[in-house]
């Protein structure tokens, strides 16, 4: 299931050094999703796409940057990371609803990541 | 603004007995209810949509509009089922991105 990748899968790294995620798809999806699963909250948005050159804020933007320059690849940068950012980060992506397939998110393996 | 309740963070349930894992909503506009599933060690996937209304792995959910709700269903649990569900809306025209509840995680005991 290659789809969607996600890398590294652990991260450990200092508070206020700069981290960034990768995300890459290989189906051409138009939407692209960055999330932060942590005990007792669930899953929440950060940032996600509509297409390249197109993203938006979501639940908790703080503290993070997203481009998309390319549709298969949704980078997410930590610019100084804080404790608070320890989580599993989560690249989604799924198709326009115009395709007919109304909203299936397709989810990466995630990222751990561990900010001392 | 819209939001999705799922009021259990924990549910065990022995095996053979059935299971109802409780999912609210509060949406302004008309919603389209999903329900994803993340198994030990693997990733987030669908399990099902309200407008498909299909049955997988013999879960169902119904949504009920009078409730809010579109509680997730199974009338004889298994162990394969214990992993964490997580119910999610968006609105039912458009491209809104998908709110999640926090999550419940099901422990099915032998």
């Amino acid at each position: 299931d290659a789809g969607i990748t996600q890398s590294p899968r652990y991260k450990i790294t200092e508070t206020g050094r700069q981290v960034t995620l990768m995300c890459h798809q290989t189906w051409s999806h138009s939407y692209m999703f960055w999330y932060r699963q942590d005990l007792g909250h669930g899953l929440r948005l950060i940032y996600y796409s509509a297409a390249a050159d197109i993203t938006d804020k979501g639940e908790v933007p703080d503290g993070y940057v997203v481009s998309r320059s390319k549709t298969e690849n949704f980078p997410l940068t930590l610019e100084s990371a804080t404790r608070s950012q320890t989580s599993v980060y989560f690249c989604a992506s799924s198709e326009s609803r115009v395709s007919g397939k109304a909203y299936e998110q397709y989810f990466g393996p995630g990222t751990r990541l561990t900010v001392t | 603004a819209q939001r999705v309740t799922q009021p259990e963070k924990l549910l065990s349930v022995f095996k053979g007995a059935p299971v109802e894992l409780k999912c609210n909503y509060s949406y302004s506009g008309s919603p389209e209810l999903f329900w994803y599933v993340q198994y030990s060690r693997q990733r987030l996937q669908l399990l099902l949509r309200h407008i498909s209304r299909e049955s997988i792995k013999g879960f169902t959910a119904d949504l009920n509009k009078g409730e809010t709700s579109f509680h997730l269903k199974k009338p004889f649990a298994q162990e394969e089922d214990s992993a964490m569900y997580y119910c999610a809306l968006t609105l039912y025209s458009g491209n809104t991105p998908l709110v999640f509840g926090k999550g419940t995680r099901l422990s099915v005991i032998a």
